[in-house]
């Protein structure tokens, strides 16, 4: 069974700080990974996804994340935020011989301070 | 312009009020889900189809009924609500299914069960 955790229900940082959203998962195959972004009052947007190429991953906005299998880990970075990154954070996983697909966790709250 | 619609966008209603979301895709995708989000549990998945006339439960499928009868269509039915089921909805869809595919997100539907 898949499944994800979401270090940190919130987390602030200041304009032109570092983002760094946390992202373990666990599953019994090789994974693969996603992070999508919701804005207010909006649905769900692929940020980036990991699927089995390379370990690092360049996504819209100036994201990126990280595959590490020794961690068990994706964790999701920008270099500086800006104040329109301020929104919901998701990391999905989906297993490859599930045709149930996404599995998500509980999410992330990222508010950006000026 | 490729894209999942929901209707609607917001609903009220009253306990035992039989309801239907309605949920389309233009993208000629196989795989359709419908998933709820409530706060500190990020997304589940309700209901699931790999195509026409192929659905199964996903984690929370209890009180939901949904059918495939189109390609287009992934109608969610709540035949007699209740107040635990207030909760923002979406529906999604990608092609055919496959671990790894991106999934496309409609942008929702809030529900609240008086």
């Amino acid at each position: 069974a898949q499944s994800v955790t979401q270090l940190g229900s919130h987390v602030s940082v200041s304009e032109g700080a570092l983002v760094l959203l946390r992202c373990n998962y666990s599953s019994s195959v090789p994974p693969y990974l996603f992070w999508y972004v919701q804005y207010p009052n909006q649905g769900l947007q692929l940020l980036l996804k990991y699927t089995s190429a390379a370990t690092l991953v360049k996504g819209i906005n100036g994201f990126e994340a990280e595959f590490k299998k020794s961690e068990t880990s994706f964790h999701l970075t920008k270099p500086s935020a800006h104040m329109s990154d301020a929104a919901e954070y998701f990391c999905a996983v989906s297993e490859a011989d599930s045709a149930r697909q996404l599995t998500f966790g509980s999410g992330t709250q990222l508010t950006v301070l000026p | 312009e490729a894209q999942v619609t929901q209707n609607p966008r917001y609903l009220i209603t009253v306990t035992g009020k039989k309801l239907t979301v309605t949920c389309s895709q233009n993208m000629n995708h196989e795989y359709m889900s419908w998933y709820r989000q409530d706060p500190g549990l990020g997304l589940r998945q309700i209901y699931y189809s790999m195509n026409v006339e192929a659905t199964d439960k996903g984690d929370v499928p209890e009180g939901y009924k949904v059918s495939r009868k189109e390609k287009r269509n992934f109608p969610l039915i709540l035949e007699s609500p209740s107040p635990n089921q207030t909760s923002l909805y979406f529906c999604a869809s990608s092609a055919k299914g496959l671990a790894g595919e991106t999934q496309y997100f409609g942008p929702g539907t809030r529900l609240l069960v008086l």
